[in-house]
């Protein structure tokens, strides 16, 4: 099947720091990734659509201006989380669409911690 | 999308078939249904997908009923490494996919 990756898996910051998160389709191309968060025992929350050389649309409740997504190329999307502080500690998942198919089928990354001391 | 709706936890004996219900009352004509598990720390992983018609594959079969409200995975032979959480999403091509709430599965030795 079609391969996510994200990088990196697991990131400590510091208070204040910004914090990037990247996720890449591997063998395929994404004109449409997702980012969802995701807090222990909880399920996973939609934060924004990651459109390829637009701007991301995100979910109600979802600050644009603290999680900065990037969608540069069609291979390519990036969530810096600015500022980061304590209660932005969470899981990080990135999808890709696989285009072409038909059906919507999403491939997901391995995910990404974040700890914000 | 859709709202579904899954039972919160479900035990299964290993060797057994698990059985997971689904309920999408409100799911649109254009909408497929989707399964994904999550093992614990690590990524969705794509289980199976229908729209009208039941579908099998090497992981799993999806049963979807006629009027399509409502849908059951099986896992035909459940092992100690199908313990996840199961997910029931009622999407479509190039919009949004919603996560509920899942069914925790627990294969039992």
């Amino acid at each position: 099947g079609a391969v996510v990756s994200q990088h990196p898996s697991r990131v400590i910051c510091k208070s204040g720091t910004s914090v990037k998160i990247e996720c890449r389709s591997l063998d395929f191309q994404a004109t449409t990734m997702f980012w969802y968060r995701q807090f222990p025992k909880k399920s996973l929350m939609l934060m924004a659509t990651s459109n390829e050389g637009s701007k991301a649309t995100y979910e109600q409740g979802v600050e644009k201006d603290k999680f900065l997504i990037n969608h540069a190329s069609l291979t390519l999307s990036t969530l810096t989380v600015t500022s980061a502080h304590p209660e932005d500690s969470s899981f990080y998942i990135c999808s890709a669409e696989l285009a072409g198919v038909g059906t919507g089928e999403l491939f997901f990354g391995e995910g990404s911690r974040l700890t914000v001391l | 999308d859709a709202k579904t709706t899954q039972p919160p936890s479900m035990d299964c004996a290993e060797g057994r078939a698990a059985n997971l219900p689904c309920n999408h009352s409100t799911i649109s004509g254009n909408e497929y249904v989707y399964w994904y598990r999550q093992i614990h720390s690590q990524g969705p992983q794509y289980i199976i997908h229908g729209l009208k018609n039941n579908e099998t594959n090497e992981m799993a079969s999806l049963i979807i009923t006629e009027d399509r409200k409502s849908s059951t995975l099986i896992l035909p032979h459940a092992t100690l490494r199908d313990t996840a959480v199961y997910y029931c999403i009622a999407g479509n091509t190039g919009n949004q996919f919603y996560f509920g709430t899942g069914t925790s599965l627990t294969v039992i030795p």
